[in-house]
C-alpha cells in the first residue's frame, strides 16, 4: 500500500535534548512538508521541500531543522532551541507536475512530549 | 499574507440532519485552490473536498458539497445526512495556484448526536 509513515506515534524527551521525527513516503511524491498542530490552532508550516537536497523555511522554522537526502524521506529534528516543542507533528507530501498536484497527503502524525 | 478564518469553534448536528461549516479567506490572488480536510479522533488528516477558484460550479463529493462565493471570499462546507462517523475536526485550507504552502484555518469541531 502506498502512503506516508511517521514513527514513532508517541515520543517523549527530556528538555534540552534534540529529537528527530521520521517521515517516509512511497508515493513517489516530489514535495514534502512538516506541520505543527497545537490545541485550538490550525496546522502551521515548519519546513517544506520541493526536491531532493533542497528545502525552505515555513512560518515557524525557528528551533527546527530538516534534511532531504532521499526523495522518500524528510526527517525533522526538534532542537533544544525550540522553546515549546510539545505538540502534534504532521508530515505531508504532494506530487508535482500533474493534474493532481494540488492535493497534499498526510501521515498519521507524531505526538511529541518534552518534559 | 493570506489568511483563513473559521468562525465556528464547535458545531453540533443531529444524525441524518444537515450542517454547514463556515470558512472565509483573504487573498489578493485570482487563481487558487480551496480545501476541506477532516481530522477524526485518530488525528489522520483526510481530504474531504477541493475547489478550484476558476471553476464556477460548486464541488460535490457524495454527501459533502461546498458553497463557493469567490467575490465574498467564502467557502462553506455542507454535510447532508450526517452520520456518526462525520464527527471530527474540520479544517478549511487555501493554496495559491503557483504556491506550495497550504494555509489552514483554526478548525471547527463537529459533534454528531444520535
Amino acid at each position: 500500500d502506498g502512503g506516508i509513515t511517521q514513527s514513532p506515534k508517541y515520543l517523549f524527551r527530556k528538555e534540552g535534548q534534540n529529537v528527530t521525527l521520521s517521515c517516509e513516503q512511497n508515493l513517489n511524491h516530489d514535495a514534502m512538508y512538516w506541520y505543527r498542530q497545537d490545541p485550538g490552532q490550525g496546522l502551521r508550516l515548519i519546513y517544506y521541500s520541493q526536491i531532493v537536497n533542497d528545502f525552505q523555511k515555513g512560518d515557524i522554522a525557528e528551533g527546527y531543522s530538516v534534511s532531504r537526502e532521499k526523495k522518500e524521506s524528510f526527517p525533522l529534528t526538534v532542537t533544544s532551541a525550540q522553546k515549546n516543542p510539545t505538540a502534534f507533528y504532521l508530515c505531508a507530501s504532494r506530487r508535482s507536475g500533474t493534474s493532481d498536484s494540488y492535493e497534499q497527503y498526510f501521515g498519521p502524525g507524531t505526538r511529541l512530549t518534552v518534559t | 499574507a493570506q489568511t483563513v478564518t473559521q468562525s465556528q469553534p464547535e458545531m453540533s448536528v443531529q444524525e441524518a440532519e444537515t450542517v454547514t461549516l463556515s470558512c472565509t479567506y483573504d487573498t489578493s490572488e485570482s487563481d487558487y485552490y480551496l480545501f476541506w480536510y477532516k481530522q477524526p479522533p485518530s488525528r489522520q488528516m483526510i481530504l474531504v473536498i477541493r475547489q478550484e477558484a476558476y471553476k464556477q460550479q460548486n464541488a460535490t463529493e457524495n454527501r459533502f458539497s461546498v458553497n463557493f462565493q469567490k467575490a465574498a471570499k467564502s467557502f462553506s462546507l455542507k454535510i447532508s445526512d450526517s452520520q456518526l462517523g462525520d464527527a471530527a475536526m474540520y479544517f478549511c485550507a487555501y493554496r495559491p495556484s503557483y504556491g506550495n504552502k497550504l494555509v489552514f484555518g483554526a478548525g471547527t469541531i463537529l459533534r454528531v448526536k444520535s
